[in-house]
């Protein structure tokens, strides 16, 4: 299995910060990632695939970089409906299909 | 706007086989090129991937539940779902049917997600 290994596992960010999470990939996975937001209770929605394409209707705060085993997925400007957890994904054609363990986005 | 709804026990017993039914409206699950898969997430932790039935029925699945798994669709119903066999605690989690798009030719990004169900086991 491709492993997926982000971080960090939780920050604590302002309002108007810029936040930057890493998505590690055991071996490499060109750009095959995607980066999806998680509410408590919710359903995760998907926010960038193909490494760096925004999904339509996500904002422009969020982008995503990165191919071969790094990525980073960067909010420009957090805003209040930001706080939340995201997972990167892997889609590499080794199945099973593989989650990233989570990073929790909280106020500070 | 396809939209996605699970639906079965949210309480099983040990050693039974969970049932999980994903009814899909919106659009026809045999049309398109998309692939349909469950994953799970246990209280507190991350999403698993379970398996998945292209539209052409074909199924792919988790190595670490192959053995356990079964993934079927039904057309006449417009659902898919999902059994379980020999569950234990640690099969505890809430469960989703979500909706895979492509990229890349055979990338996947699931675009849409049912709101997830519960499932519980316990005697």
């Amino acid at each position: 299995d491709i492993q997926m290994t982000q971080s960090p596992f939780s920050l604590s960010a302002s309002v108007g910060d810029r936040v930057i999470i890493t998505c590690r990939a055991s071996q490499s996975i060109s750009s095959y990632l995607n980066w999806y937001q998680q509410k408590p209770g919710k359903a995760p929605k998907l926010l960038i695939y193909a490494a760096s394409s925004l999904q339509s209707g996500v904002p422009s705060r969020f982008s995503g970089s990165g191919s071969g085993t790094l990525f980073t997925l960067t909010i420009s400007s957090l805003q209040p409906e930001d706080f939340a957890t995201y997972y990167c994904q892997q889609t590499y054609s080794t199945l099973p299909l593989t989650f990233g363990g989570g990073t929790k986005v909280e106020i500070k | 706007q396809v939209q996605l709804q699970e639906s079965g026990p949210g309480l099983v017993k040990p050693s039974q086989t969970l049932s999980l039914t994903c009814t899909v409206s919106g659009g026809s699950i045999s049309s398109g090129s998309y692939y349909w898969s469950w994953i799970r997430q246990p209280a507190g932790k991350g999403l698993e991937w379970i398996g998945r039935i292209y539209t052409s029925g074909s199924t792919n699945y988790n190595p670490s539940l192959k053995s356990r798994v079964t993934i079927s669709v039904d057309t006449s119903k417009n659902q898919f779902s999902l059994k379980l066999s020999s569950v234990t605690a640690a099969d505890t989690a809430v469960y989703y049917c979500a909706r895979a798009g492509t990229y890349y030719g055979d990338a996947e990004y699931f675009q849409h997600w049912g709101q997830g169900t519960l499932v519980t086991v316990s005697s």
